[in-house]
């Protein structure tokens, strides 16, 4: 199955800088590749995703990239604000035509905004 | 409103009992999923149900069982409730097989002493 791997664990970086979270998959199969935030006692909600035929998207101050060669993806925050302090999640999936596609969630970034 | 809602948010229970987690969603969605977040924050997948068909049934304990009445609902009943139950189980749902968001619900925290 996928097995996806996420780093670091904890990020803490100074307000205004920019925060790099960096995930990896091994199912060359997965095309899609969602990023989640999860605020203390909330429920993960969906920031931005991104799918195996696009490199790069942006989001205002969000932006995924994707390089399928490597199998690796990265979430980048630029102009950290104190409400980005979070738990941050990547996943990734095989989404088909029909059924249910599973998400497989990396193990989470604490990353914390310092003021 | 719209959204995936949970019935109940906390649920404190002794080992050995059997408790049930239900979980609704009005987004139109026609997949619906059982996570569970442990200590570590880690989330794993456990159920997935399409159409009121069970897809995607992970490693778990047979004591779970999840039932979908109709494409709105996706209960957990668990059996003979064991300390290292205790998580944070998140219902969720999205439409199969298309570009639309995962939404979660709020989380049912179940504490088992």
């Amino acid at each position: 199955g996928e097995n996806v791997e996420q780093h670091p664990s904890t990020l803490s970086v100074q307000e205004g800088d920019s925060a790099v979270i960096k995930c990896t998959y091994s199912d060359s199969a997965s095309n899609y590749f969602p990023w989640y935030k999860q605020e203390l006692g909330k429920r993960p909600q969906l920031i931005i995703d991104i799918r195996s035929n696009v490199g790069e998207k942006k989001d205002q101050r969000i932006a995924v990239t994707l390089n399928k060669t490597a199998k690796h993806f990265s979430l980048h925050i630029t102009e950290t604000q104190p409400e980005d302090s979070a738990v941050y999640f990547c996943a990734a999936s095989i989404r088909s035509g029909g059924g249910a596609d599973g998400l497989t969630f990396g193990k989470g970034t604490h990353l914390i905004i310092q003021p | 409103d719209t959204a995936v809602s949970q019935t109940p948010k906390y649920l404190v229970t002794q080992m050995g009992n059997d408790k049930s987690i239900k979980c609704e969603q009005n987004l139109g969605h026609d997949t619906m999923y059982w996570y569970k977040q442990d200590s570590k924050k880690f989330l794993k997948i456990m159920f997935s149900y399409n159409n009121k068909e069970l897809i995607i049934n992970e490693t778990v304990p047979n004591r779970f069982s999840p039932k979908s009445p109709d494409k709105a609902h996706l209960n957990l009943h668990i059996n003979s409730l064991e300390l290292g139950d205790s998580a944070v189980y998140f219902c969720a749902s999205s439409h199969a097989g298309t570009s639309s968001l995962r939404a979660f619900g709020p989380g049912t925290r179940l504490t088992v002493t």
